[in-house]
């Protein structure tokens, strides 16, 4: 139980594109959804926090205009990367929690993005 | 600001040892614990969570939590070198579903 899948699990892409990326939970419910950025040899950056239905609450220094979050249903979370730049390259996962319990987060494989 | 601190390693450990991973924590109010282990290259997996004062243990792991020093452990039994990753200590603040994580602990476990 708890599987998360994240798709694509790798995009190269050139600069300027927008790239999405989808994120799923298989076997539970959602409420809420996260979205992290680790670069190489550092630790997990929160990006922004998702609950169906809602707007996401981002994080400071995190540009919501880039960064578009969509948690259309409980199973469904979206991150599409506007004009993506080299910068932008990085190693991106999603977590879920069912918002039950003790607010264990189950990850995604995780998606890696190049932006040349 | 809610912290979470874990030495960084790397830690390094011959096998069939115990290895023994700490945490501290600044939220008093926090609520529950967790450790995932993160390979290279990989994303987060959930090892376990703790959540009451004392020890938790499943399989090779045990947890353990101290709440009124705000330190929470993990001991690796047996350790075998695919234990060999970065171990990350994650804390449940009371008012909502994030987790506040330490920078993680880099665990080599050596034949």
């Amino acid at each position: 139980g708890a599987v998360v899948s994240q798709h694509p699990s790798w995009v190269i892409c050139k600069s300027g594109t927008s790239v999405k990326i989808e994120c799923r939970s298989l076997d539970f419910q959602a409420t809420t959804m996260f979205w992290y950025r680790q670069f190489p040899k550092q630790s997990l950056m929160l990006m922004a926090t998702s609950n169906e239905g809602s707007k996401a609450t981002y994080e400071q220094g995190v540009e919501k205009d880039k960064f578009l979050i969509n948690h259309a249903s409980l199973t469904l979370s979206t991150l599409t990367v506007t004009s993506a730049h080299p910068e932008d390259s990085s190693f991106y996962i999603c977590s879920a929690t069912q918002g039950l319990g003790y607010n264990e987060q189950f990850f995604g494989p995780g998606t890696r993005l190049t932006v040349l | 600001q809610k912290e979470v601190e874990q030495n960084s390693g790397p830690l390094s450990v011959p096998e069939g040892a115990i290895a023994s991973l700490n945490c501290t924590y600044s939220d008093r109010g926090s609520q529950s614990f967790f450790w995932y282990r993160q390979y290279s290259g990989k994303s987060p997996e959930l090892i376990m969570f703790i959540y009451s004062n004392g020890d938790k243990e499943d399989g090779r792991f045990t947890a353990q939590l101290n709440k009124a020093s705000q330190y929470v452990s993990l001991l690796i039994r047996d350790s075998q070198p695919s234990d060999s990753a970065t171990y990350l200590c994650a804390v449940s603040p009371r008012s909502n579903y994030q987790l506040i994580w330490g920078a993680g602990t880099k665990l080599i476990i050596k034949p």
